[in-house]
């Protein structure tokens, strides 16, 4: 099993419609969540993180924990064309060494249609 | 102040041959990390450095090394390169207790290296 593992995409949306991402991960003492945005051919941005369990909103996106069910998902409200993009879901995991390592999922491309 | 930078942003290498990447941190940060990304995947995690020293590693070979210098920037060397190391690379760095209880586990990242082993 993945450590994080997120749904297959593509997903496409309208515009104006609620885009849904959802991801898993397997370690039951994770802390710390992540999402990440990734523009074709750019690095990563961080859009939000979350930590307690419930639901955590910035602006058009909201973040959800279930530290239970270990899954954490991202709603975007009111999807624009500029929210096209690869998103990753990013869990900090303790390596080897004790390192803290930010792990990622292998993404889910969202398109939103005009 | 300065961002991630990274370079070379683009290089082209045949199998065999050696290669480094560098990084440099943003202003106060004090960890960096490594990351492959292959096309369509998730950023892979290859090793992190903290204060000079090697302070976590995923699951690469030992061909796959680094160093970190006392202002804080980084190398990724991969040695005896393989075609399935073509990908893009990336540094990303944090501040001091940002991946730790309590911090905000922010990684800032560089705009990649990416690398075309032929």
């Amino acid at each position: 099993q993945k450590e994080v593992e997120q749904n297959s995409g593509p997903l496409s949306v309208p515009e104006g419609a609620i885009a849904s991402l959802n991801c898993t991960y397997s370690d039951r003492v994770s802390q710390s969540f992540f999402w990440y945005r990734q523009y074709s051919g750019k690095s990563p941005e961080l859009i939000m993180s979350i930590y307690s369990n419930g639901d955590k909103e910035d602006g058009r996106f909201t973040a959800q924990l279930n530290k239970a069910s270990q899954y954490v998902s991202l709603l975007i409200r009111d999807s624009q064309p500029s929210d096209s993009a690869t998103y990753l879901c990013a869990v900090i995991l303790i390596s080897s060494g004790s390192a803290r390592q930010l792990t990622f999922g292998s993404g889910t491309q969202l398109t939103v249609l005009p | 102040e300065t961002g991630v930078t990274q370079s070379p942003t683009h290089l082209i290498k045949t199998r065999g041959q050696q290669v480094t990447l560098r990084c440099s941190s943003q202003s106060g940060h004090n960890t960096v990390s490594w990351y492959q990304q292959a096309l369509g995947q998730g950023p892979q995690f290859i090793f992190q450095y903290y204060r000079e020293e090697e302070n976590g590693r995923g699951n690469f070979p030992p061909r796959f090394s680094g160093l970190q210098f006392p202002n804080y920037s980084s190398e990724l060397n991969v040695n005896a390169l393989e075609l399935d190391d073509s990908a893009l690379y990336l540094c990303a760095s944090s501040p001091p207790g940002g991946l730790g209880g309590g911090g905000t586990g922010e990684l800032f990242f560089g705009e990649g290296s990416r690398l075309t082993v032929l």
